[in-house]
C-alpha cells in the first residue's frame, strides 16, 4: 500500500507555544490529505482536509487559526498548532488517500503540552 | 446518530475462539467499506475491504449487508496478536473526502 510519513512520532512543549506536525506521502502524489485527532478511548475525528494549494476545509468545531493547515506541494502537508495549551494533548494522526478508496495513515504524532 | 456505530466491547475471549463484530452505517449513499485495525498509541492499519459479495482473508471473514446498512467481521481461530481496537470505516465519494470512523470495537484475547 501507499506510504505516508509523519514526523515528529512524538513532542512535548510548553503551554504558549506553537507545534508543527508534518505529513509526507512517499510514493504518491496526494492532493488531498486529512487531519484526525484522537483523545484516549475515543474514535479518530476529523479536524480538516487539506487540499493541496488552496485553503483547507475545517469541520465544525476546530479553529482554523489555532490548527492552521500549509498543504504547499502535491507530497507534504503541515499542521501547526498555534499557541498550545493543555486541552490540547493529544493524539494527531493525518491521512491520505491515493486512487485507491481505502486511506493510509502516518504513523501519528502524540502530543503533549505541560 | 452516529455516522457509524459500533459495540466499544471489550470482548474478552480466550485462544482460539471465534468472534464477531458488528457495525452499523447511516448514510446510504455510501459506497466503501473497511475494516481497520489499531494497536494501541499506534496508527490505524487497513484490514481488508469490505464488499457486498463477503470477502475472506485467512482467519477474516467480512461481510456488508447494503439493505440494512450493516457491516460484520468474523475472526475464527484468534490470536494472542490479534488483540487491539477494530475500526469500521465507510467512504463515499472521490479521494477528496475523508472517511468516517466508528469508535472501534476493543478486542482482548487472552491466553
Amino acid at each position: 500500500g501507499a506510504v505516508v510519513s509523519q514526523h515528529p512520532s512524538w513532542v512535548i512543549c510548553k503551554s504558549g507555544t506553537s507545534v508543527k506536525i508534518e505529513c509526507r506521502s512517499l510514493d504518491f502524489q496526494a492532493t488531498t490529505m486529512f487531519w484526525y485527532r484522537q483523545f484516549p478511548k475515543q474514535s479518530l475525528m476529523l479536524m480538516a482536509t487539506s487540499n493541496e494549494g488552496s485553503k483547507a476545509t475545517y469541520e465544525q468545531g476546530v479553529e482554523k487559526d489555532k490548527f492552521l493547515i500549509n498543504h504547499a506541494s502535491l507530497t507534504l502537508s503541515t499542521l501547526t498548532v498555534t499557541s498550545a495549551h493543555p486541552e490540547d494533548s493529544s493524539f494527531y494522526i493525518c491521512s491520505a488517500r491515493e486512487s485507491t478508496p481505502e486511506a493510509f495513515f502516518g504513523q501519528g504524532t502524540r502530543l503533549t503540552v505541560v | 446518530r452516529k455516522e457509524v456505530e459500533q459495540d466499544p466491547g471489550p470482548f474478552n475471549v480466550p485462544e482460539g475462539a471465534t468472534v464477531a463484530f458488528n457495525c452499523t452505517y447511516s448514510n446510504s449513499a455510501s459506497q466503501s467499506f473497511f475494516w481497520y485495525r489499531q494497536d494501541c498509541r499506534k496508527e490505524p492499519k487497513l484490514l481488508m475491504s469490505v464488499y457486498s459479495s463477503g470477502n475472506e482473508d485467512g482467519r477474516f471473514t467480512a461481510q456488508l449487508n447494503r439493505a440494512s446498512q450493516y457491516i460484520s467481521l468474523l475472526i475464527r481461530d484468534s490470536k494472542l496478536s490479534d488483540s487491539a481496537t477494530y475500526l469500521c470505516v465507510v467512504g463515499w465519494g472521490t479521494g477528496r473526502r475523508a472517511l468516517t470512523f466508528g469508535s472501534g470495537t476493543r478486542l482482548q484475547v487472552q491466553p
